[in-house]
Formats: C-alpha cells, structure tokens, sequence
C-alpha cells in the first residue's frame, strides 16, 4: 500500500527556515517522480517542486533559489528545505507521488506557519 | 504559467441528478508525446485532494464509474452521471503538460 507521512511544519518567523520530510512505504522514491504541493485559501493548490528519477529538479518561479527539493534513498523520503520564508509561504504542505505527471498520491500534508 | 479556469466556482445540485464541471486551459494541453495530462481531483473538507482522472479520461482505481472526463486540447469537462452525496465538495481541474503543474481555482458541489 502506498503511503506518504509529512512532518517538519510548525510556526517559523519571516526569513526563517524549516525543512519539511515525506516519509513513504510501498514503493521507492527514486522509482518515481515526487512532487511538492502547497495550498492556501488564497492561492489554491501550488505545484512548488519536482524530482524526477534521475534526480534532476524543477521549480516554481515562486521558490525558485528559496526552496530546495531532495531525497534520501536509504531513508525513501524526500525532503523539501524552506528559506528565506515570508507570510505569503503560509499553506498547508503536501508531498506527493506523481504517475502520468499528475499528483496520483497524496500525504496528508504538514502546516507552516510564519508569522512573528 | 498555464491559466486553468473551471466553471461554475459553485454548483448546486440535486441528489441523483446529473451534473458536470468545464474547465479551460490558456494554452494547449497536448505534450510531445502526444498524451494529454489533464487531471480532476476532488477534495472534501480537511481531506488530502484525491485524484479521480489522469490523462483526460481514465478513472483511477477506485474511482466510481459515474465519474467521467472528457475533452482535447484546451477544452475539458468532468460528469457526474448521478450524484450522490458522498460527491460533495472542490473538484480541480490539473494540467500536467507543462511545467509548473497547475490547477483550477476549484468548483464547490454541494447538495440543493
């Protein structure tokens, strides 16, 4: 059964950073696509980051040169590392396994929050 | 980035009546190798969104066969054949073509 568990949100201040973690079971990231989602009331749902199999990445222009997507193989999680964070990155985070590149799988998300 | 515009934002519908949601790209979503990644997900309160549609037409597994999706190139439409009311809730269209993915602002079903 696949299975996709966030953790590493919570309360971070302007111009601080966090690092957010996508456990999965039932299949090997690196067999995959993995994709980081966001949603807020404002914005919707934000496609942020993907790797691909090779380990190659790709951005939103929003993030691009803050955020950082990354997998740890032993550990079949994928990370995604948050700087220089700002109000607006408020959302609730997903991360997700991606088949015919769409989000197919979907965590249950983690919240970040950042305020002073 | 490529626009997604869904119509109605709220539909209002009738348990077991029909019922079906547009959505639009502002550009054409036919990859290079051929395939369409337009995708419809639905989400219910304090849920994660789950995916009903991949590649314009096909239900994913588990996936009610009431659910059904059709469309080409920048046009697309999602039916339900009869709704029932575990169907309430935001439906987003999503195109995978193009790099950023991207999706609809959302249509909210709910029960007249």
């Amino acid at each position: 059964e696949v299975q996709l568990v966030e953790s590493g949100g919570g309360l971070v201040q302007p111009g601080g950073s966090l690092t957010l973690s996508c456990e999965a079971s039932g299949f090997a990231v690196t067999s995959t696509y993995m994709i980081w989602v966001r949603q807020t009331p404002g914005r919707g749902l934000e496609c942020l980051s993907i790797i691909y199999i090779d380990g190659n990445t790709d951005y939103a222009d929003s993030v691009k040169g803050r955020f950082t997507i990354s997998r740890d193989d032993s550990e079949n999680t994928v990370f995604l590392q948050l700087n220089s964070l700002r109000a607006a990155d408020t959302a609730i985070y997903y991360c997700a396994r991606d088949l015919f590149l769409s989000p197919a799988y979907w965590g249950q998300g983690t919240l970040v929050t950042v305020s002073s | 980035d490529v626009v997604m515009t869904q119509s109605p934002l709220s539909l209002p519908v009738t348990l077991g009546q029909p019922a079906s949601i547009s959505c639009r790209s502002s550009q054409s979503l036919v990859h290079s190798d051929g395939n369409t990644y337009l995708n419809w997900f639905h989400q219910r309160p304090g849920q994660s969104p789950r995916r009903l549609i991949y590649k314009v037409s096909n239900r994913d597994s588990g996936v009610p066969d009431r659910f059904s999706g059709s469309g080409s190139a920048t046009d697309f439409t999602l039916r339900i054949s009869w709704v029932e009311a575990e169907d309430v809730g935001l439906y987003y269209c999503m195109q995978g073509t193009h790099w950023p993915q991207t999706f609809g602002q959302g249509t909210k079903v709910e029960i007249k």
